[in-house]
């Protein structure tokens, strides 16, 4: 079936340590997107990409960093710099053209050690 | 983006229709009307979006006031699959940036 997949499900880190979390779909998307989501409350944009090789800072990027090799993959990195990471990640993709709907994965939980 | 007014919750009795309002009053011409909802600890799913004629597809309707300042989200038949947080949000036509949720509306479906 086509969708987004995210991994892992939950991911635990250690104070200083970088990690990555996964994003992969298989809806020929153009377009993704990297949200951060605290208990209660919405969602907030961290960074998005309209194409391959090219990515856009959201309102919270700092901390973060990206990479769109790929069509099918947006893999964001939680840097040692963020200093609050701990909350619910969420990909989405959408395709290119006008009102096209955002489609989002499961979610990763990051939390801290 | 325009910004939208939701009710924090709303119960609905299995198996009757759900009408969740949104209010939007200050949506420009080119802002399309989406909903969305989010059961616990899973990713936003995609229901519905219209601009200014109501719109029906095999989850729910949209109903948007002849003026645009509002919308009612329609679920005819409530599951209590349904229980979740329902997310009403305006974009502006051809975007590709982010969804802005608000806090939505938690619709808890009972038996």
């Amino acid at each position: 079936d086509g969708g987004i997949t995210q991994s892992p499900k939950y991911l635990f880190r250690k104070e200083g340590q970088n990690v990555t979390l996964s994003c992969e779909q298989n809806l020929n998307h153009d377009a993704m997107y990297w949200y951060r989501q605290d208990p209660g409350q919405g969602l907030r944009l961290i960074y998005y990409s309209q194409i391959v090789n090219d990515f856009q800072k959201g309102d919270i990027a700092e901390g973060y960093s990206v990479s769109r090799e790929k069509k099918e993959s947006f893999p964001l990195t939680v840097t040692s710099a963020q200093k609050n990471p701990t909350a619910f990640y969420l990909c989405a993709s959408s395709p290119s053209g006008n009102n096209q709907p955002q489609h989002f994965g499961d979610g990763t939980r990051l939390s801290i050690l | 983006d325009a910004k939208t007014t939701q009710p924090p919750s709303m119960d609905c009795a299995e198996g009757r229709a759900a009408n969740l309002p949104c209010n939007h009053s200050t949506i420009s011409g080119n802002e399309y009307v989406y909903w969305y909802r989010q059961i616990h600890s899973q990713g936003p799913q995609y229901i519905i979006h219209g601009l200014k004629n109501n719109e029906t597809n095999e989850m729910a309707s949209l109903i948007i006031t002849e003026d645009r300042k509002s919308s009612t989200l329609i679920l005819p038949h409530a599951t209590l699959r349904d229980t979740a947080v329902y997310y009403c949000i305006v974009r502006v036509y051809g975007s590709a940036r982010q969804l802005t949720f608000g806090s939505g509306t938690q619709l808890t479906v009972l038996p």
